[in-house]
């Protein structure tokens, strides 16, 4: 069954370092996403991407953050400077349609920052 | 106002025994989705089952079936024959259909089924 996958699973960094964290979407899904779940907490969206641009995105999405797609298969989420709230749970997740349908979620990376 | 919520922070059950986890949504799209997630320890969310805002019927996935009460803006979780596998972090989930692009996740349901 053909799934999302993240890397890395875990990741620790310093303060202010910069971080990429990867997906590989399922290949005939158009819509691709990055929510994140700090620790205890709900599930919160950060953005969306269609057509090789962000859709959507929340406030949390401020200029430290940015995406691409930089092959057609790989999806990235980098933070160019970590604060120690960054540190959480990074989900990408993809959808067929932005519709109906449900999001398929990777396992999910975890960050911390130290 | 909150989109989604789920007001049982902490559920338990009796193995073999049905359990009904509570959602609440808040919407003015007359076209939206519902959506049930599961987050076992491991961390990773697992899809459960969906629910259209124009569907008729209320939706089933084995085990899994959705009470959907428009009028009152309910999407109940309901688990038949639970199982010690079903202890987990239970989302409720809200899609808008014109928009469409961001989910709304509740706050989450702690279930523990208790052996």
């Amino acid at each position: 069954e053909p799934e999302v996958t993240q890397t890395p699973s875990h990741q620790v960094t310093q303060m202010g370092q910069e971080v990429i964290l990867r997906c590989v979407p399922i290949s005939n899904h158009l819509y691709f996403y990055w929510y994140r779940q700090i620790l205890g907490q709900k599930v919160e969206f950060l953005v969306s991407f269609y057509n090789n641009e962000i859709s959507e995105k929340s406030e949390i999405f401020d200029d430290q953050f940015s995406v691409e797609r930089p092959d057609g298969s790989n999806f990235t989420l980098k933070i160019r400077s970590t604060k120690l709230e960054d540190s959480a749970m990074y989900f990408c997740a993809s959808s067929v349609s932005s519709l109906t349908g449900e999001l398929f979620f990777g396992e999910g990376s975890r960050l911390t920052v130290l | 106002a909150q989109k989604i919520t789920q007001t049982q922070p902490g559920m338990f059950v009796q193995e073999k025994e049905a359990v009904t986890l509570d959602c609440t949504y808040d919407t003015s799209d007359p076209s939206y989705g519902l959506f049930w997630y599961k987050q076992p320890s491991s961390g990773e969310m697992i899809f459960l089952i969906y629910q259209g805002s124009y569907d008729q019927q209320n939706a089933t996935e084995g085990r899994y079936s959705l009470n959907f009460q428009k009028a009152r803006k309910s999407a109940n979780l309901v688990i038949s024959a639970s199982q010690l596998g079903d202890s987990a972090m239970y989302f409720c989930a809200m899609r808008e259909g014109n928009t469409g692009n961001q989910f709304y996740f509740g706050t989450g349901t702690s279930l523990t089924v208790i052996p």
